[in-house]
């Protein structure tokens, strides 16, 4: 079957580092993206992992391992703006390109 | 030109009424893809084109026909929705089936009464 799974809430303050996990377990695995979505709006690209390792891009970082199937989302240097919910997706297999989300992090920023 | 567009913002119709969404992307993208979301929930897969082929089917019912008339364009048909269909309906694209990076549109909000 197919699993995805993050917290569902998290708060953190203004100027702080939060980090947000992600576990899957899915048939298959070509790629895990981060997504950011605001309330009433589509969601936006932040990150792509298909080997593992860190990548750095600005104030966010996403890791993979997957022989763990884990990843995480890190943001640095938290400003309001980023309260948001943050979408873990999967790709499951190379044939078909359909993601498969997660069910979000609901992240609330306060000052 | 990094965007996709979709139209109209907002919907709404009644149970009996045939209507149209579209999508459009100038990115060269030949992977394009209809996801309905609910609030609170995450975007959830209904069609995925890859070049102006049906690849995916997400098991949607009837009511819902997408159409690719060309590379750039994706609509989906709407007749005789329910009001549980009533969600944010994304369209989005990537370069090719297997691209790295899915950029979604703003979405249409579809209200059914």
């Amino acid at each position: 079957g197919q699993n995805i799974d993050q917290p569902t809430e998290m708060t953190a303050t203004e100027g702080a580092i939060v980090q947000i996990n992600c576990t899957y377990q899915t048939s298959g695995f070509n790629g895990l993206f981060w997504y950011q979505q605001h309330a009433g709006e589509a969601p936006t690209f932040l990150s792509y992992n298909v080997l593992d390792g860190l990548e750095e891009k600005g104030r966010f970082s996403s890791f993979l391992s997957r022989s763990k199937g884990y990843s995480y989302l890190l943001l640095k240097e938290l400003q309001m703006k980023d309260s948001a919910s943050y979408l873990c997706a999967v790709r499951g297999n190379q044939a078909g390109t359909a993601l498969i989300f997660g069910k979000g992090t609901t992240l609330s920023v306060s000052s | 030109d990094t965007e996709v567009t979709q139209t109209p913002k907002h919907l709404v119709m009644g149970m009996t009424n045939k209507k149209s969404l579209k999508c459009e992307q100038h990115m060269g993208h030949r992977a394009m893809y209809w996801y309905k979301q609910k609030a609170k929930k995450p975007p959830e897969l209904m069609f995925v084109y890859s070049y102006e082929k049906l690849s995916i089917n997400e098991s949607v019912p009837s009511r819902f026909s997408p159409e690719c008339p060309n590379s750039s364009l994706l609509n989906l048909h709407l007749h005789a929705l329910q009001p549980e269909d009533s969600a944010l309906y994304l369209c989005a694209s990537s370069l090719q089936a297997g691209g790295s990076e899915q950029y979604f549109g703003p979405g249409t909000r579809l209200t059914v009464t």
